[in-house]
């Protein structure tokens, strides 16, 4: 399958700082990026949705200034979680697609803590 | 988002039985259905899709599709202990923006 390359595996920062998460398709161009969060023992959680050159589209109850994502290229896009406090910890998940009604691969996920 | 949902197991199985794995969903107009598999701690990882009604096949592994009763499943013929892991069924939903859900995952357990 496609490569999707996913930087840093993990972090950890200090509350109230702001961390970029990038996403790179490697060997295909992605018009499409997702970006999920995932909690202990849950499932994946959409946060939002870009396509390249456009705004996000964020699900309900996502905070779009907290999680600033920007989808600048056809393959990357990235996750700045602002001002970040410990309830955002949690393991960020990117996925890419080439186009609609293709598979979406996947990042090798960022496990972020907030001390 | 709309609703995905699978039964959260734990599946247990013996080694080289079948494990069959469920998903329904709530929207109609869902497109393309998706399953991957998840290793703790690790990213979910493309198994098999199916766009149209029926069976596809791809080696030990086989989707089923109704979409008249909104249900897709996975069935795994002759498991394996390394098989042991989250089961996640994805659907693309959306008119304009598609977008994929997941569904909650069932944990299957292959016992040698």
């Amino acid at each position: 399958g496609a490569v999707v390359s996913q930087h840093p595996s993990r972090v950890i920062c200090k509350s109230g700082t702001s961390v970029k998460i990038e996403c790179r398709s490697l060997d295909f161009q992605a018009t499409t990026m997702f970006w999920y969060r995932q909690f202990p023992k849950q499932s994946l959680m959409l946060m939002a949705t870009s396509n390249e050159g456009s705004k996000a589209t964020y699900e309900q109850g996502v905070e779009k200034d907290k999680f600033l994502i920007n989808h600048a290229s056809l393959t990357l896009s990235t996750l700045t979680v602002t001002s970040a406090h410990p309830e955002d910890s949690s393991f960020y998940i990117c996925s890419a697609r080439h186009r609609m009604n293709t598979e979406a691969f996947f990042g090798q996920g960022t496990r972020l803590t907030v001390v | 988002q709309k609703e995905v949902e699978q039964n959260s197991g734990p599946l247990s199985v013996p080694e080289g039985a079948i494990a069959s794995l469920n998903c329904t969903y709530s929207d109609r107009g869902s497109q393309s259905f998706f399953w991957y598999r998840q290793y703790s701690g690790k990213s979910p990882e493309l198994i098999m899709f199916i766009y149209s009604n029926g069976d596809k096949e791809d080696g030990r592994f086989t989707a089923q599709l109704n979409k008249a009763s909104q249900y897709v499943s996975l069935l795994i013929r002759d498991s394996q202990p390394s098989d042991s892991a989250t089961y996640l069924c994805a659907v693309e939903q959306g008119y304009n923006f598609n977008k994929f859900y997941f569904g909650s995952g069932t944990k299957l357990n292959v016992k040698p």
